[in-house]
């Protein structure tokens, strides 16, 4: 069975910290990757999608995938109150153009503390 | 520019009976997929329309079934609604490059 795994925290970090969160997946196949912000009683917000190996850096958010470890993980920088959600990893198995099937993990909440 | 929207936002019905929800796309998307999310999990898959068509499908009964339209916007279906179908339904549109997609805002549905 295709699973994403996240530690579903809380993760606690002190506000101007690096929060790491980090996800696991178990179909090698899978192509492409996704991590979603969802704050409490909204939907899940794109914030970050990776395709090949390595580091990709958006404003504070750095997105690092390794396929051979089959682990992908999201580092917040400067950490802020706001970034206090629940952060979604997804993973889409097919390659690009051939469909998009996402299949999410539970899920990390993170708590920013002034 | 509309993003993602979905209808109604909230919806209570009783163990039975049947709903039907709503979704538009982002002008220039073309495919629909929709998921469930419960309450502290994740969303799963339930299928994605792509010229009117169902593509995939995810592990759900035959009681959730969906249409698209010519226009693109789609409609998830929901037959004999049992207690577990209470979630948060949402609609999400795809972009072709980057190849990402685009969640509404959902629809919370409560079964009684």
């Amino acid at each position: 069975q295709k699973e994403v795994e996240q530690n579903s925290g809380p993760l606690s970090v002190p506000e101007g910290a690096i929060a790491s969160l980090n996800c696991t997946y178990s179909d090698r196949g899978s192509q492409s990757f996704f991590w979603y912000r969802q704050y409490s009683g909204k939907s899940p917000e794109l914030i970050m999608f990776i395709y090949s190996n390595g580091d990709k850096e958006d404003g504070r958010f750095t997105a690092q995938l390794n396929k051979a470890s089959q682990y992908v993980s999201l580092l917040i920088r400067d950490s802020q109150p706001s970034d206090s959600a629940t952060y979604l990893c997804a993973v889409n198995p097919l390659k690009s153009g051939e469909g998009n099937m996402l299949t999410f993990g539970g899920g990390t909440r993170l708590m920013v503390k002034p | 520019d509309a993003g993602v929207t979905q209808s109604p936002t909230h919806l209570i019905k009783t163990r039975g009976q049947q709903v039907t929800l709503r979704c538009s796309p982002k002008s220039g998307h073309d495919t629909v997929s929709w998921y469930q999310q419960a309450l502290g999990q994740g969303p799963q898959f339930i299928f994605q329309y792509y010229e009117e068509e169902e593509r995939q499908r995810g592990n759900f009964p035959d009681r959730f079934s969906g249409h698209q339209f010519p226009n693109y916007s789609s409609e998830l279906n929901v037959n004999a609604l049992l207690l577990g179908d209470s979630a948060l339904y949402l609609c999400a549109s795809r972009m072709v490059s980057p190849d990402t997609q685009y969640f509404g805002p959902g629809t919370r549905l409560t079964v009684l």
